[in-house]
């Protein structure tokens, strides 16, 4: 296992426009979880699932943003309607239920620019 | 609301000295604090963490002191390396909750 995989590493799009990364946890784990982080700031949680469950969203997750894990497996964040605001790095993570506390493991994330 | 602050946005020091990062929180409920590392172009990784329970979790090099009366953590890295140059984010978990500091931009000097 080579640990989280996130495609594409880079995304320009125009304003407007629909978008969707896709993660591949760990294959053991069985918690995926969506951050995004902005210039000079920490990852913000957007949400998390734990097998194909999505168990919690942040209030920044609009109703533009859509996330699923249909087999308890990889996942897909789209973002439809993009904005120029929605520039971000988008980072995925896993981890095992009870692990969590010792940390989860990133992948390296998708850079999205909006322009 | 910011749950979690890293009030020194980067912090220079040379090698072979030792490096202090701080981080505050405002949440006594937290159980689990835990610090990452992040390279350009990477996805943060795991560094140390320490149970509320704790005052002090060592791993190497590295030495986590948490001050739970003052609701601050610090990371101590002993002695520094240029490899250890990075951006170290402090972060709380409570349950399935991660909240993550702004980050702290460390730069060791050969």
């Amino acid at each position: 296992d080579t640990g989280v995989s996130q495609n594409p590493r880079h995304k320009i799009t125009k304003r407007g426009q629909n978008v969707t990364f896709r993660c591949d946890p760990i294959s053991e784990h069985n918690r995926l979880y969506w951050y995004r982080q902005t210039l000079g700031q920490g990852p913000e949680f957007l949400t998390y699932f734990q097998n194909e469950a999505q168990l919690e969203k942040s209030r920044l997750l609009s109703d533009r943003f859509s996330a699923e894990r249909p087999k308890g497996s990889f996942s897909t964040l789209e973002i439809q309607r993009t904005e120029q605001g929605d520039s971000a790095m988008y980072l995925c993570a896993s981890s095992f239920i009870g692990t969590a506390n010792y940390g989860y493991t990133f992948g390296s994330g998708t850079r999205l620019t909006v322009v | 609301d910011q749950q979690v602050k890293q009030n020194s946005p980067s912090l220079s020091v040379q090698e072979g000295r030792i490096s202090i990062l701080n981080c505050d929180y405002t949440n006594s409920m937290f159980d689990y604090f835990l610090w990452y590392k992040k390279y350009p172009a990477e996805g943060p990784t795991f560094l140390i963490s320490i149970s509320s329970i704790k005052d002090k979790n060592e791993d190497g090099r590295f030495t986590v002191f948490l001050n739970k009366s003052a609701k601050h953590l610090s990371l101590h890295i002993v002695p520094s390396q240029p490899g250890d140059s990075a951006v170290y984010f402090c972060a709380v978990n409570n349950n399935n909750d991660m909240r993550f500091g702004a980050g702290t931009r460390l730069t060791v000097k050969p």
